[in-house]
Order: structure tokens, then C-alpha cells, then sequence
């Protein structure tokens, strides 16, 4: 079946504007993350759905930054006024029922903030 | 707090080397242990687990033992390939539906 999709791919914007991002998980998979990957960098944990439970957001690096996950599928981060720290490529990955299992990642939308 | 340390890279290796890519880990209780691999351009993607004390992962040539004694879950190839080349991940898992990842060990394989 499909994999985990992400889009945009690529996302060029100006300092101070907001941006979305949209996540598609798995067909099923009950918990969604969202991870940054600067250049260079490891993954840094930003938020994870599970099922109808309230969302772990501890690691929002600001209030700018937002996610929401509509009818336990598609997910939306959404970051406010952007900065160009926030230039990153950030990835999203889905798991099936437990938390041992494999997390499946989509191929990450670029974000560059001029 | 549980965390994971992976060796600095990048590794640059020639064709068929011997590759090791350390990794150890600080947790309380009985984690899982995971290696993923990021090929250039490419998400995440699952190369090998493992979920106990002295279980072996191993999927395409690679392999790492489940080390208690060490905290330990490094990785290993016997024979490199240039396809090889990617950025190495290895995660552990303690529960609570959340993983942590190591910061990444990037691998160059040369012709």
C-alpha cells in the first residue's frame, strides 16, 4: 500500500510569513510524529498524535510552531511568522499499534525562510 | 533521562572495508534498539531492530547485537558497498509511543 507522503517537497518563503505542512500516514497506523532535521543535524522530536489521546507537544521548540491531526489521519504543522532558524527539513512518520514498532517516514518537505 | 550516543561521522571508507558505527544507549527498563538509514534525498527507513538482550538484527549485510552489559547496539558490515553511503540512525525506544535517535553518523563509501 502507500507509504507516508508529505507535501509540499520543497517550500520557499520569506521571513515572517506563515507556513503549512501536510502530513498523509498510513491507512491505520494509530500515532503520527513530527521531526526537524537541520542540515548536519539529528532528528529533534517536535509532537506526536496517538489515537483520540491529547497530543505530546513537548517538543514545540516555540509557540509559533502548531500541529493538529484531523479525524486520526492527515496531520498539518503549521509555523508562524517563520525564521530563518526554522529552516530545516522536517519529517513525518507513522506507526502501526505499538510504540516498538518500525515508524514509517515520509520524504520530509524542505523548508527554507529567506 | 534515557538517551543515545552514536560515533561523530562522517566515516569515509573505501569498497569492501569493515564498517563499525558505535552506538550506546542509557535507558531504565527494557528498551527496543533500532538502526535506520537515510539514503541522500530519501526519508528514514527501517534497517534493523532489535527488541531484548542478545538479539541480533540483521537485514542486508548489516548486524548489531542487543548489548545489556554494555548498553550497547552497534553496527556492523563485514563488506561495504558505495550503495552504502547514507546517514546512519540509531534509535532506541522506552515506551510511551516516543523514540529517541541518535544524532546520525553520515557514511561515504569510495570506488
Amino acid at each position: 500500500g502507500a507509504g507516508v507522503s508529505q507535501s509540499p517537497s520543497n517550500k520557499v518563503t520569506e521571513k515572517g510569513k506563515d507556513v503549512e505542512l501536510r502530513c498523509d500516514p498510513i491507512s491505520g497506523h494509530t500515532a503520527l510524529y513530527w521531526y526537524r532535521q537541520s542540515l548536519g543535524q539529528g532528528l529533534e522530536f517536535l509532537i506526536y498524535f496517538q489515537g483520540n489521546s491529547a497530543p505530546d507537544k513537548s517538543g514545540l521548540p516555540s509557540d509559533r510552531f502548531s500541529a493538529e491531526r484531523t479525524g486520526g489521519s492527515v496531520s498539518t504543522l503549521t509555523i508562524q511568522r517563520t525564521q530563518q532558524e526554522d529552516s530545516a527539513v522536517y519529517l513525518c512518520a507513522s506507526i502501526g499499534t505499538s510504540g516498538r514498532d518500525t515508524q514509517y517516514f515520509g520524504p520530509g518537505t524542505r523548508l527554507t525562510v529567506l | 533521562g534515557d538517551s543515545v550516543t552514536q560515533m561523530e561521522g562522517p566515516v569515509t571508507l573505501s569498497e569492501e572495508a569493515f564498517l563499525t558505527i558505535n552506538c550506546t544507549y542509557t535507558a531504565t527498563g527494557y528498551p527496543s534498539l533500532f538502526w535506520y538509514v537515510q539514503y541522500p534525498g530519501e526519508g528514514l527507513q527501517l534497517l534493523l531492530k532489535a527488541t531484548k538482550a542478545d538479539d541480533k538484527g540483521s537485514n542486508k549485510g548489516f548486524e548489531a547485537t542487543y548489548r545489556k552489559e554494555t548498553t550497547s547496539f552497534h553496527l556492523e558490515k563485514g563488506s561495504v558497498q558505495v550503495s552504502d553511503s547514507a546517514v546512519y540512525f540509531c534509535a532506541l525506544y522506552t515506551g510511551g509511543f516516543k523514540t529517541i535517535f541518535g544524532a546520525g553518523t553520515r557514511l561515504f563509501v569510495k570506488a
